[in-house]
């Protein structure tokens, strides 16, 4: 298993600012996912971030909206940049865990993002 | 593109009744499929994962079926309580460990 906290849990932002959200696991992982869960919905993929190379962002989302960090196996950050009322979602990371069952993966409490 | 759908929407029982919940997908190239458990203003929580290969996952209470060739999954709910209330999503992990998920079966189990 693995254990990921996220920073911040919550917060309230101004429309026009940048929010960067981190993510940390407790062991070192290849594969790190970035979700948005917009109020009401199911969780969306914004990107794949694998350490040493660039996101690779899933249709609908770009790099200078959503840029990624990955600067080593446990840890990764997300920028919302230029935010908007419609950027107001829950924002989660996950990993991918190998175990004897198979690849499982494991999410982040999340942050709950509200922009005015 | 996979597509996700979840049978039903919500979900009202009595406590102590045995429930299926049911996940259909589109693209029946998967690796595996898990179901999860979120719970209001929480993040996700992994209950069960089965590998492509295999029929079905227990884990307590909780038994997932998989039919792969047909794109169907189930998860059984045995003796249902209170604390089992909670949002329960299915996702299908396609190439690239890409999960996409449903859009879920929101469970309320009444004492």
């Amino acid at each position: 298993s693995a254990v990921i906290s996220q920073k911040p849990s919550r917060d309230i932002c101004q429309r026009g600012t940048s929010l960067t959200i981190q993510c940390q696991v407790d062991s070192q992982v290849t594969m790190m996912f970035w979700y948005r869960q917009q109020p009401g919905q199911s969780l969306t993929l914004i990107a794949t971030a694998n350490q040493g190379s660039e996101a690779t962002y899933e249709s609908g989302f770009v790099i200078d909206k959503f840029p990624i960090s990955r600067p080593n196996l446990t840890f990764s950050t997300l920028t919302v940049s230029n935010m908007s009322p419609e950027d107001s979602s829950i924002y989660l990371c996950s990993v991918d865990v190998t175990g004897t069952g198979g690849e499982t993966q494991y999410f982040g409490p999340g942050t709950r993002l509200l922009v005015l | 593109k996979q597509e996700v759908t979840q049978i039903p929407a919500a979900l009202s029982v009595p406590e102590g009744e045995n429930l299926v919940l049911n996940c259909s997908f589109t693209d029946s190239a998967i690796y595996n499929l898990q179901w999860f458990r979120q719970d209001p203003g929480k993040g996700l929580t992994s209950l069960l994962l089965i590998q492509s290969s295999q029929r079905e996952q227990t884990s307590g209470r909780l038994n997932a079926s998989l039919d792969k060739s047909s794109g169907r999954s189930t998860l059984y709910i045995a003796a249902s309580q209170p604390g089992d209330s909670a949002t329960y999503l299915c996702a299908p992990e396609t190439s690239g460990s890409r999960l996409t998920f449903g859009e879920g079966t929101q469970l309320t189990v009444n004492p």
